[in-house]
């Protein structure tokens, strides 16, 4: 079983649909970090968190630490926010390490 | 910019060639890692450091070498390049040495062996 576990692996949309992502963990964490990746392109880091809530315009990610569980929110979704979302954790693995773990990310499709 | 600039975008090795893979930051970042992604397996920790002259293995070390001589440049090189190690690699680099920073990542580098 992997460490960090994302739903849906891929998901369509219609624009202007509000969208989930949810990202469950295993172990012990520092910080829950959501990035995007755009077909063919690099990873852009959205988020870090270590508890509760952020928003940045129309993307909201939630953090449940009791329940090892986030969730990446899209409202309004526009054909531009197709790509690739990864949920990813850190902790101290080990001592003076700075490990990221990764979901195996979601595939989200906008369409007009 | 400030950012973490990798190079090249694009190689194609032939089998048993060597080739290193550049990534330089100028955040004065402590962690720097490099990533390989495959389909359907996510992102793979091959080698971090936490700082200059000290290194660490990942997850797939196997096949690569590191060194980070500066603060700034952590080069990932393949010494005998396989047709398993045809993958899109990230570097990536952080703040700090334990969890809780946010990461900077490269554009990254799609090679191909054959």
């Amino acid at each position: 079983k992997n460490e960090v576990e994302q739903s849906p692996q891929n998901l369509t949309a219609q624009e202007g649909e509000f969208i989930t992502i949810n990202c469950s963990y295993s172990v012990g964490i520092s910080a829950l970090h959501w990035l995007q990746q755009h077909p063919g392109g690099g990873i852009v880091s959205l988020f870090m968190l270590s508890s509760g809530k952020k928003k940045h315009g129309r993307l909201i990610a939630t953090i449940n630490i009791q329940e090892k569980h986030s969730s990446l929110h899209i409202t309004a979704s526009h054909p531009r926010d197709s790509a690739v979302y990864i949920c990813a954790v850190t902790g101290d693995y080990g001592g003076a390490t700075n490990k990221l773990i990764f979901g195996t990310g979601t595939l989200l499709a906008v369409q007009p | 910019n400030a950012g973490v600039t990798q190079t090249p975008k694009f190689q194609v090795l032939k089998t048993g060639q060597s080739m290193t893979l550049q990534c330089a930051q100028d955040m004065n970042h402590e962690y720097m890692s490099w990533y390989r992604q495959d389909p359907g397996m996510g992102l793979r920790l091959i080698h971090y450091s936490v700082g200059a002259g000290i290194t660490d293995q990942g997850e797939v070390p196997n096949g690569y070498n590191v060194s980070r001589s500066t603060t700034e440049d952590f080069p990932l090189r393949l010494l005998s390049a396989a047709p398993s190690q045809t993958s899109v690699y990230f570097c990536a680099s952080s703040y700090g040495r334990v969890g809780g920073y946010g990461y900077t990542f490269g554009s990254g580098t799609r090679l191909t062996v054959v």
